[in-house]
């Protein structure tokens, strides 16, 4: 079955406590993106990804990290969570970019206190 | 600066009853126009995707419509059943980017 998966997804941190979410897709697609949702913000891409060792911000980087070492993962890292990044998170790909249909996962809600 | 404006922002109709949701866009240069479910907690899901050239595409009870000239598209559901309660998100990628525009989303109840 066609997937994108995330991981956790659900989690509660604390304050500084780097945290990595993971994203697996099986659908060998070479574009990759993360966003996060906030209530009446919709949807804001923070990075994506064109293929493997190519990666670039995207709306709202600021505050994490992204990594593209192999064309299945694509990793979303907070290396010093704050409150404000409090929001539920979702990865999605797509066969080369927004163009194509996006395939999103099932999201992470991510709490940091 | 593009961006994707709809309307309304929410919406409650009854079971049964058709319902129209609107997406004005200022993208440019317009590539397509996507329309996705999204139910509560849950990822978006493609409904159907217009490109520059297609006025009105339908995916079962869902028909969606593009005015290239007005940048103006709808989402049309007929006969709504309690399973169409859900975010409607329009999201316009414009030609030669990497970074769709996302509309805030439209919320629809469906009541029995």
């Amino acid at each position: 079955e066609a997937q994108v998966t995330q991981n956790p997804r659900y989690l509660i941190t604390v304050t500084g406590k780097k945290l990595t979410v993971t994203c697996s897709q099986n659908m060998n697609h070479e574009y990759m993106s993360w966003y996060r949702q906030d209530p009446g913000l919709g949807l804001r891409q923070i990075y994506y990804s064109m293929n493997v060792e190519v990666t670039d911000k995207g709306d709202v980087p600021e505050g994490y990290k992204v990594s593209r070492k192999e064309k299945r993962n694509f990793p979303l890292i907070l290396e010093s969570p704050s409150p404000n990044q409090t929001s539920l998170y979702f990865c999605a790909s797509s066969l080369r970019g927004p163009g194509n249909t996006i395939y999103f996962g099932e999201g992470s809600w991510l709490t940091v206190v | 600066k593009n961006q994707v404006e709809q309307s309304p922002q929410s919406l409650i109709i009854l079971e049964g009853k058709n319902c129209t949701l609107q997406c004005n866009y200022t993208v440019s240069p317009f590539s397509n126009l996507r329309w996705y479910k999204q139910d509560t907690g849950r990822g978006p899901v493609s409904l159907t995707i217009m490109t520059f050239s297609e006025n009105t595409k339908s995916n079962g009870r869902y028909t969606a419509t593009l005015d290239a000239d007005t940048k103006q598209s709808s989402l049309h559901i007929t006969a709504s059943q309690l399973s169409d309660s859900a975010s409607y998100i329009c999201v316009v990628s414009a030609g030669g980017s990497y970074i769709p525009t996302f509309g805030r989303g439209t919320s629809l109840i469906v009541h029995p």
